[in-house]
């Protein structure tokens, strides 16, 4: 079946500090990848997404690209603040695994705490 | 906000017991995905309902079951609690349940089973 695999947490990083966290698929088919976010006490929220081999998501200054030759979607952020801390999840969907074009498949979440 | 509302926030219960989650999609949004969330399994992805339909099954135990009704809000049913059972719940919805769409999570209910 579809799975991913994200690099273990937690990350701890100053203040305009470069961050990459890895983040790794198996799927059968064609996936749509994602990163969600999660602050302390609430639900997730879209971060970024791309949907097919060589797109490239971005949004508040994140990245990631849709590499299909190392089935890989690494999320890059250029200098973190203190407000991006939180847990971030990496998801596919759509990998074509047995009825699993629908569901969201996620990642353990890696926890990303900046320090001013 | 994310326009997705589940009741109750927190739920403690005992063993041996049976509690319903229940979860508002947001406006328009015809799918909903129930999801559990636990220290050592992660995000796990329970079912998911389009219009009243169920569409997907995950790793969803016989003791749990859910439904969409006719106004598109779902519950989630789980009896026969075990301690086990104990983990954060998260509904999420999109428009229309496709695999490359936006789902919108709602704030989770936390299940303690003592």
């Amino acid at each position: 079946g579809d799975s991913v695999t994200q690099m273990e947490g937690p990350v701890t990083l100053s203040e305009e500090a470069f961050l990459t966290i890895n983040c790794t698929y198996t799927a059968t088919g064609y996936p749509s990848l994602f990163w969600y976010v999660q602050y302390p006490g609430e639900g997730l929220q879209l971060l970024l997404k791309a949907t097919k081999a060589d797109d490239k998501g971005s949004n508040k200054g994140f990245e990631a690209t849709y590499r299909k030759e190392t089935t890989s979607f690494h999320l890059e952020k250029g200098s973190v603040q203190v407000s991006d801390s939180a847990v971030y999840f990496c998801a596919l969907s759509g990998g074509g695994g047995g009825g699993s074009n629908y569901k969201l498949t996620f990642g353990k979440g890696t926890l990303l705490t900046v320090n001013p | 906000d994310s326009g997705v509302t589940q009741t109750p926030k927190h739920l403690i219960t005992a063993t041996g017991q049976r509690v319903t989650l229940r979860c508002s999609p947001r406006s328009g949004d015809l799918s909903v995905y129930w999801y559990q969330q636990s220290l050592d399994q992660g995000l796990q992805f329970l079912i998911q309902y389009y219009n009243g339909e169920e569409r997907a099954k995950g790793n969803i135990l016989e003791r749990f079951s859910a439904q969409q009704f006719p106004d598109l809000h779902s519950e989630l049913n789980l009896s026969s609690l075990e301690l086990g059972d104990s983990a954060l719940y998260f509904c999420a919805s999109s428009v229309e349940g496709f695999s490359n769409e936006k789902l919108f999570f709602g704030s989770g209910t936390q299940l303690s089973v003592l």
